[in-house]
């Protein structure tokens, strides 16, 4: 398997623009997260689905974010309107059933840049 | 909040010298993981240790959990170069059923 691919694996917008990132998660896995990553507030869990379901969106800062996972193999993150704050490294990483007591594969991150 | 804080926040040590990193967290736990993060990378597993488990055993990695002091290490024995990472542990928040890393160490070893 080619693991948790994402893309793109960087992106620069201006602030006020649309921004999806995307992730599909390892074959068979059930689980899939969405993370942010920043320095100073380290890696934050924003979201994570179920067999597609979204389980828990507490960590979506703001009415801005929303995440969508149509079926297994695809989910998407998307910020509209981008703001320069939300300049981080966004992962997305999936595991299998149970996920939060089994280990995460964690694809290689979009680091995302709002100027 | 994050439930495991990760402890020195940077270590630097030379070439085949051990590394030990240990992590403190809050609550009852199921398990706890390690992860790696190089450079620029996502996350990578190292291991996971169970509530009723001791200690555990992978490769050059040793990990040690205490529950009663709500705490786990990390050894890396003989470094390389190669370790050079952000060392994160991460425990289960169980309100949220989902994993809570902590801030990580930061390791450099020099050749």
């Amino acid at each position: 398997d080619a693991g948790v691919i994402q893309s793109p694996r960087h992106e620069v917008t201006e602030m006020g623009q649309e921004v999806t990132l995307r992730c599909k998660p390892i074959s068979g896995h059930d689980y899939l997260f969405w993370y942010r990553q920043t320095m100073m507030r380290g890696l934050e869990l924003l979201i994570y689905f179920n067999n597609n379901v979204p389980i828990d969106d507490s960590g979506m800062p703001e009415d801005r974010f929303s995440a969508k996972m149509p079926n297994a193999s695809f989910s998407t993150l998307k910020i509209q309107p981008s703001e320069p704050r939300d300049s981080a490294v966004y992962f997305c990483a999936s595991s299998l059933v149970w996920g939060y007591l089994y280990e995460q594969y964690f694809g290689p991150g979009t680091r995302l840049t709002v100027t | 909040s994050q439930q495991g804080e990760e402890d020195p926040q940077a270590l630097s040590i030379q070439e085949g010298e051990n590394a030990t990193m240990n992590c403190s967290y809050k609550t009852s736990i199921n398990n706890l993981q390690w992860y790696r993060q190089n450079s620029g990378r996502g996350l990578v597993h190292l291991i996971l240790i169970r509530s009723n488990e001791r200690e555990k055993h992978s490769g050059r990695l040793r990990v040690t959990l205490d529950t009663s002091k709500k705490s786990s290490s990390l050894l890396i024995t003989a470094s390389r170069a190669a370790d050079t990472a952000s060392y994160f542990c991460a425990t289960v928040d169980t309100g949220r059923r989902a994993l809570t890393f902590g801030s990580g160490t930061r390791l450099q070893v020099q050749p």
